[in-house]
């Protein structure tokens, strides 16, 4: 399977523990996007990487989230401290990015569910 | 803050209507527009819009971009059960996305 793949699929987790997504974009995506999803809304932005920099981060993101793709291939997504404000579908998406546009492409997601 | 606004939010509709959903933006650098169908999981691609005025068609949706007056709308027409979506737009520089439009295609 050639596309973006996230991992883990699901995650119940206690209020105040630290959780860590995965994420591994399409091999030659440069480009790599956090959002966030809950019921009803549409994806909000979080952060996004052009190979391992990190461009823009959300005024709306807490310190509690960090995120890193340290050698610019597989991304990681860090909850620390959580809060049931937190239960979300986590998406990932690549893209190549290029001066004609660029197209996205999601992985299936993370729901995460802080009790 | 750039921001991209999606009407209406949510439409419901029978089988063989057409419906036209809505979205427009302000944003500082603007690259192209997209929009996108979520079912279950994760948003499948439909269209990608830069040129304005160019309609692009895919069976029976279609869509167009006004970069003047900074909107797109996404037509469906002969609606089917299985367009029952949420539809979304996106606009890059930064990838924002609207809020979405919830279709529910009634038989």
């Amino acid at each position: 399977d050639t596309g973006v793949s996230q991992d883990p699929r699901h995650k119940i987790t206690k209020r105040g523990q630290n959780v860590t997504f995965r994420c591994d974009p399409i091999s030659e995506h440069n480009r790599l996007y956090w959002y966030r999803q809950t019921l009803g809304q549409g994806p909000e932005f979080l952060t996004y990487f052009q190979n391992e920099a990190q461009l823009e981060k959300s005024r709306l993101l807490s310190d509690r989230f960090s995120a890193e793709r340290p050698k610019g291939s597989f991304s990681t997504l860090e909850i620390q401290r959580t809060e049931q404000g937190d239960s979300a579908m986590y998406l990932c998406a690549s893209s190549a990015a290029g001066t004609g546009g660029e197209k996205l492409f999601f992985g299936s997601g993370t729901q995460l569910s802080v009790l | 803050e750039d921001k991209v606004v999606q009407s209406p939010l949510s439409l419901v509709v029978h089988e063989g209507d057409t419906v036209t959903l809505n979205c427009s933006y302000e944003v500082t650098n603007f690259r192209s527009l997209l929009w996108y169908k979520q079912e279950k999981k994760a948003p499948t691609f439909l269209f990608m819009l830069t040129s304005s005025g160019i309609e692009k068609k895919s069976g029976r949706l279609s869509s167009i971009l006004d970069k003047k007056e900074l909107f797109s709308i996404l037509n469906i027409t002969a609606t089917q059960t299985g367009d029952s979506a949420i539809y979304l737009c996106a606009v890059s520089y930064d990838m924002r996305f609207g809020a979405g439009t919830r279709l529910t295609v009634k038989p």
